[in-house]
């Protein structure tokens, strides 16, 4: 069972560039959601979903995108990458009602803006 | 809107012996869970344990307890025996029930080094 799946794993981006951050979880979740991992910050929401065509903003959601097509896709894209997005992300997904609420992480990826 | 506090951003434990970890948190809710993650070096989040505002009885699985002090909202995670292993960055996160919203809220994490 593949859980949450982030990709890429690493990347590099020239100021300006766009990208997107794949993530895709098989477990039937209506709640997605993006965080950003910055030394010191913990960790903070981008973008979050509870299901299919409803997105909304987290916390630090500034030069990001997201749609959520599926209930198991939720992209992040970059529109304009800034050296300021430099951080690791997580992808991350749950039950939305009902349950503990205990978030089921991707693996993270490590996003570098020169 | 919710809030979480963790007030040790490093700690130092001697391998076997037992260490807390502090967390408070705020809210004006009266149904909530609590959570413990662990990051290892490796960079994963890896679930440790929950704690329902509901639940009578701390929480405990294998080496980890949850310290859960309902009128001082404090949610203190209790390592046991720690181990090299344990070395890692725990972050505490809160899920409250606000407004039909239960959108997970973490704190900055403390970093915990295990000494052989």
């Amino acid at each position: 069972n593949a859980g949450v799946t982030q990709t890429p794993k690493f990347q590099v981006l020239k100021t300006g560039q766009s990208m997107t951050l794949q993530c895709a979880q098989d477990m039937n979740h209506e709640y997605m959601s993006w965080y950003r991992q910055d030394p010191g910050m913990g960790l903070r929401l981008i973008h979050y979903s509870v299901g299919a065509g409803i997105t909304d903003q987290g916390e630090v959601p500034n030069g990001y995108n997201v749609s959520r097509s599926t209930t198991e896709d939720f992209p992040l894209r970059l529109l304009s990458a800034a050296p300021s997005q430099t951080s690791v992300y997580f992808c991350a997904s749950t039950v939305w009602q009902g349950g503990t609420g205990e978030l089921f992480f991707g693996e993270g990826s490590r996003l570098t803006v020169l | 809107a919710q809030k979480i506090t963790q007030t040790q951003p490093g700690m130092f434990v001697q391998e076997k012996e037992a260490v807390t970890l502090d967390c408070t948190y705020d809210t004006s809710d009266q149904s909530y869970g609590l959570f413990w993650y662990k990051q290892p070096s490796s960079g994963e989040m890896i679930f440790l344990i929950y704690q329902g505002s509901y639940d009578e009885q701390n929480a405990t699985e294998g080496r980890y307890s949850l310290n859960f002090q309902k009128a001082r909202k404090s949610a203190n995670l209790v390592i046991s025996a720690s181990q090299l292993g344990d070395s890692a960055m725990y972050f505490c996160a809160m899920r409250a029930s606000s407004g039909g919203s239960y959108i997970p809220t973490f704190g900055r994490g403390t970093s915990l080094i295990v000494h052989p």
